[in-house]
Parts: structure tokens; sequence; C-alpha cells
């Protein structure tokens, strides 16, 4: 399995509550990612890293930021948590976009009250 | 509207038969398409890579095809085991500039004994 680490694994907060997720890899890839997984919808983007420092906005990004200051790690926040962001989160690390390859860490699961 | 659509939505066979998932894709451009298996409560797993010049490609007991006219693929799984019990994720690669993933909402097999 590629070395990535998602915390925490399992989240219960409440509405209008800022949540921070963190994605730790060892593998040393250039772009991260960060999903959203939900019952009926494929995965979806909600913002991802080319490099430190470097961020870029997904098809779902309102109501995230990310944050990248090093390498291995990318920190997902909801700076104040919503019912409609209960979800599971995935991050993802690729060596590059070109072939397509993602490889995921074992997800997160966030429940808003 | 880039879509990928993969059916059937569930599907539950018997260990030892065989299957096969649908992907239709609306997508373009296209450089490359993959198929993830999801195992529950885990991230998805890249299976197989299909590029525009492939037609077939195996990776054990899994075989998956693509139809780059039809904008089909599918993935036959043989002599299924209990342990493919799994959601199966089909992602198009748009190559270009954007290397935009698009995935589709997957099939859940589940393999009875």
């Amino acid at each position: 399995d590629a070395g990535i680490t998602q915390s925490p694994r399992h989240k219960v907060t409440e509405t209008g509550t800022p949540v921070t997720l963190r994605c730790h890899q060892t593998e040393n890839h250039r772009y991260m990612y960060w999903y959203r997984q939900d019952p009926g919808h494929g995965l979806r983007l909600i913002h991802y890293s080319y490099g430190v420092k470097d961020t870029d906005k997904g098809e779902v990004s309102d109501g995230y930021s990310v944050s990248r200051s090093k390498t291995e790690d990318f920190l997902l926040t909801l700076e104040s948590a919503t019912s409609s962001q209960t979800s599971v989160y995935f991050c993802a690390i690729g060596a590059g976009p070109n072939t397509g390859e993602l490889f995921f860490g074992e997800g997160s699961r966030l429940t808003v009250l | 509207k880039n879509q990928v659509e993969q059916s059937p939505q569930s599907l539950i066979i018997l260990e030892g038969k065989n299957c096969t998932l649908q992907c239709n894709y609306t997508v373009s451009p296209f450089s490359n398409l993959r198929w993830y298996k999801q195992d529950t409560g885990r991230g998805p797993v890249s299976l197989t890579i299909m590029t525009f010049s492939e037609n077939t490609k195996s990776n054990g007991r899994y075989t998956a095809t693509l139809d780059a006219d039809t904008k089909q693929s599918s993935l036959h799984i043989t002599a299924s085991q209990l342990s493919d019990s799994a959601s199966y994720i089909c992602v198009v690669n748009m190559g270009g500039a954007t290397n935009k993933l698009i995935f589709g909402t997957g099939t859940l097999l589940a393999v009875q004994p």
C-alpha cells in the first residue's frame, strides 16, 4: 500500500464548528488531492496541490480551504462545518496527472450534526 | 457534458461465476481509462489502465476492454471469489492541459457463497 495516512478516520462535529482533516504521505509524490465521496455521486474533487504552497480548486471547493506547507502534509479545513459536508473524505496522491493513477488513503468519515 | 455512466448499479453473483461490468463515457478529450476497486471502508485501488490504442488488458482474473469508437469499456471478472465483493469505479482521464478525471458512480458487486 502507498504510504498515505489520514487523520482522524472518524469525526462527529456540530454545525458551525471548524474541522481540519490531515493527509500525510511518505511517498514524496508531488500531487496531493482531497475528494469527497457521497452516495449517488462519483468521487468529487475538492482541492488539489501540485507542490508546496501550490494549490488549486476542484469542482466542489466552496466551504473548504487547504494548505500544504510541507511535501508530505496536505490539510483540508472546513471553516464552519455544515450538514451538507457530512461525507467520506479521501486523500489521494500521484506522481503526476498524465497517467491518472491515484493512490488513495483509507478515508475520513465526517458527520456534521 | 462530460460524464461516466456505469451499469449495473449493483450486482449479486454466486462464487465461481463470471460477471461483466459496463462503463459508458461521454468524455472529450480522452487520454485513458482506469478501473478501480474499492473495498468497503477502504480507498479505491487501481486495477488496470486502458489507453486509446488498447482493446484488451488483463490483470489476473480481471479483464478490461475498451472500444474508443463507441466510448465503452467493460470489466470482466472470471471465476469470482468472495474477495471480489467491492465497488468497481470507472475513471476517465481527459488528458490535455488539465488531466481532469471524471469518475463514475461505481458498480457494487456482492459475491455470495
